[in-house]
């Protein structure tokens, strides 16, 4: 159980357009959903909280008017990079918590590899 | 604010055994967690600590000092498959907070 897909593993789009990214929970229902970058060798930076049907909440640096997040279902929420450029380029993972055997616990998607011309 | 110390690279030998150390300052604590991350993945669950003491978890033990503000992982019975990076990640008080990771290469 608690499996969180991404879609698409791969993007490469030039630079100026948009890009959105999909993140669900398969067996399980998530209130909170969360966004993060990582850059070669750096460590998971969290970009922002996504909570069902409400407003995402961003990271101090984070614009939130270029990176748009959707929270429409407790089971998808997306990530929308818009116009894109090569310094976005990242792998972009999301995580969906829920409460199993008690505890809050993130579980990871495989990622989004966003490579921008 | 949160700051996570864990060292940059580690190297040990197959067989082994290798102990990554994670010191934190945070705002909050809510738990610790360990993570493995293979290169272009995703980070995958390893261990949880919130109270002071060792988990122990097949070849694979996590620690917690709560009041020293430490945990450390450690890997027994190392095996190739084991090269990997291994985060260090504390929940203060609403968000999770990532160290940068150590890199364990395996040797033969």
């Amino acid at each position: 159980g608690a499996v969180v897909s991404q879609h698409p593993s791969r993007v490469i789009c030039k630079s100026g357009t948009s890009v959105k990214i999909e993140c669900r929970s398969l067996d399980f229902q998530a209130t909170t959903m969360f966004w993060y970058r990582q850059f070669p060798k750096q460590s998971l930076m969290l970009m922002a909280t996504s909570n069902e049907g409400s407003k995402a909440t961003y990271e101090q640096g984070v614009e939130k008017d270029k990176f748009l997040i959707n929270h429409a279902s407790l089971t998808l929420s997306t990530l929308t990079v818009t116009s894109a450029h090569p310094e976005d380029s990242s792998f972009y993972i999301c995580s969906a918590e829920t409460n199993l055997a008690g505890g809050d616990e993130q579980f990871f998607g495989p990622g989004t590899r966003l490579t921008v011309l | 604010g949160q700051n996570i110390d864990q060292p940059t690279e580690m190297t040990a030998t197959e067989g082994a055994i290798v102990q990554i150390n994670c010191t934190y300052q945070t705002s909050g604590f809510n738990g610790l967690f360990w993570y493995q991350q293979h290169a272009g993945e995703a980070p995958t669950f390893l261990s949880y600590n919130v109270l002071d003491g060792l988990e122990e978890k097949g070849r694979f033990s996590s620690f917690l000092s709560r009041s020293k503000g430490y945990s450390y992982l450690l890997l027994k019975e190392l095996q190739m498959k084991d090269s990997a990076s291994y985060l260090c990640a504390v929940r203060g008080d609403y968000k999770l907070s990532f160290g940068a990771g150590t890199t364990v290469t395996v040797r033969a």
